[in-house]
């Protein structure tokens, strides 16, 4: 099956500096690779997310890069701000029955002001 | 996340006692599932329905049963906790879509589970 890891576990960056989180898979059948963000004592919330057909996509200071042949995908922050301070999970699907997602880890964000 | 609600929210149980996870969605959704989120180890899934009726077993199923007897509900029963099952569990729902975009998946707030 799918297995995701995701690198750093922690990360910590001076406010308006920028932050990148990369996750690396396994099953070149993955085609669909969501970004999402937890704050405490909350649930994820979808951040940003890309599929295989395409390299990279932005949403405003958020992007997500996708590299299918070396099997990695990476999340950049830039300008960071406080409240981007959360911690951070990539996730991958092959989308075939039931759609499941596999998670990474996880990444702990701090953004120091 | 409007939409999925989760009860209880809180909970301590002892070894061996049972209880039952509450996952409710009122988005018409099919596809429902739940997650346990240990530290260090991201969300893993433990089951998962497609339907109305139908389960499947996730990742890491030992310990776990589910039931969707009706669309919008999907329970998880923990028949004898153990401690190994403290946990923050997590409900997610989507709608059956051959386009699948995260933007349609809900997660619940999640569950604080403590056995002790």
């Amino acid at each position: 099956g799918e297995n995701v890891e995701q690198h750093p576990s922690t990360l910590s960056v001076q406010e308006g500096d920028s932050a990148v989180i990369k996750c690396t898979y396994s099953d070149s059948a993955s085609n669909y690779f969501p970004w999402y963000k937890q704050e405490l004592g909350k649930g994820p919330q979808l951040i940003i997310d890309i599929r295989s057909n395409v390299g990279e996509k932005k949403d405003q200071r958020i992007a997500v890069t996708l590299n299918k042949t070396a099997k990695h995908f990476s999340l950049h922050i830039t300008e960071t701000q406080p409240e981007d301070s959360a911690v951070y999970f990539c996730a991958a699907s092959t989308m075939e029955y039931g759609n499941k997602l596999v998670f990474g880890a996880g990444t702990i964000l701090r953004v120091k002001s | 996340n409007a939409g999925v609600t989760q009860t209880p929210k809180f909970r301590v149980l002892k070894t061996g006692q049972s209880m039952t996870l509450l996952c409710a969605q009122d988005m018409n959704h099919e596809y429902m599932y739940w997650y346990r989120q240990d530290p260090g180890m991201g969300l893993r899934l433990i089951h998962y329905s497609v339907g109305e009726g139908t389960t499947a077993k996730g990742e890491v199923p030992d310990g776990y049963n589910v039931s969707r007897l009706k669309k919008q509900n999907f329970l998880l029963g923990l028949e004898s906790a153990a401690p190994s099952q403290t946990s923050v569990y997590f409900c997610a729902s989507i709608p059956q879509t051959e386009d699948f975009s995260g933007n349609t998946i809900y997660f619940g707030e999640g569950s604080w589970l403590t056995v002790v």
